[in-house]
């Protein structure tokens, strides 16, 4: 089973669609949860942290559910600058309480938005 | 602020050569990772500096493999003898000191492929 899983995509999506990514990760002891952004051939770049009570940033909500190891992002009226392939990536709490430092990251679901 | 640098952006290289790619973090950043991706698969973890030192190297494939950091500034990641399967696109990444979450920053990436 993978650490991280990601739904397969792609999305395909008109301009001021809203669309919902969804992603599980295996390990308990994941500690940390993030969305990166990659644009094609570019490098990842991070898009939001998540947290538990959920969090919004203009357009963009994150919500993070430890029971249920589930994590999703939410983009509403998406832009064709949204277009991209978004990553779901958590961060592993290390043996000593803090963070092992590597990211381990999903396969990533492509994101195409439609004029 | 000059970002993450990475060279070479592409390399070609026939099975059994050399390759050596070179990695500049984010000035002042003591933490210093590798990333790679081969096609069709996630982005993996392959190693972790902080300062010179090698905080966690469980990502890395084999011994083919080696990754240096001297003097706690750039870091040169080399793979001798190259094999099919060490083509993707390797990432670094960098961090600020105490900052073991997922706000790291990426370089553009190395291109690799081996023939």
């Amino acid at each position: 089973r993978k650490e991280v899983e990601q739904d397969p995509g792609p999305f395909n999506v008109p301009e001021g669609a809203t669309v919902a990514f969804n992603c599980t990760y295996s390990n308990s002891a994941s500690q940390s949860f993030f969305w990166y952004r990659q644009d094609c051939r570019k490098e990842p770049k991070l898009l939001m942290s998540v947290y538990s009570s959920g969090n919004e940033d203009g357009r963009f909500t994150a919500q993070l559910n430890r029971a249920s190891q589930y994590i999703s992002l939410l983009i509403r009226d998406s832009k064709l600058s949204d277009s991209a392939t978004y990553l779901c990536v958590v961060n592993i709490m290390g043996d000593y309480g803090g963070s092992q430092g590597n990211l381990i990251f999903g396969k990533g679901t492509k994101l195409s938005v439609k004029p | 602020e000059a970002g993450v640098t990475q060279f070479p952006s592409h390399s070609v290289i026939e099975k059994g050569q050399t390759v050596t790619l070179r990695c500049d973090p984010i000035s002042g950043h003591d933490n210093l990772y590798w990333y790679r991706r081969v096609m069709g698969k996630e982005i993996k973890f392959l190693l972790h500096f902080v300062k010179e030192s090698k905080q966690d190297e469980s990502g890395m494939p084999n011994n083919r493999f080696l990754a240096e950091r001297t003097g706690g500034t750039y870091s040169t990641l080399k793979v001798q003898p190259a094999e099919l399967e060490d083509s993707g696109v390797y990432f670094c990444a960098s961090s600020q000191a105490g900052r073991l979450r997922g706000d790291q920053y990426f370089g553009p990436g190395t291109r690799l492929l081996v023939l």
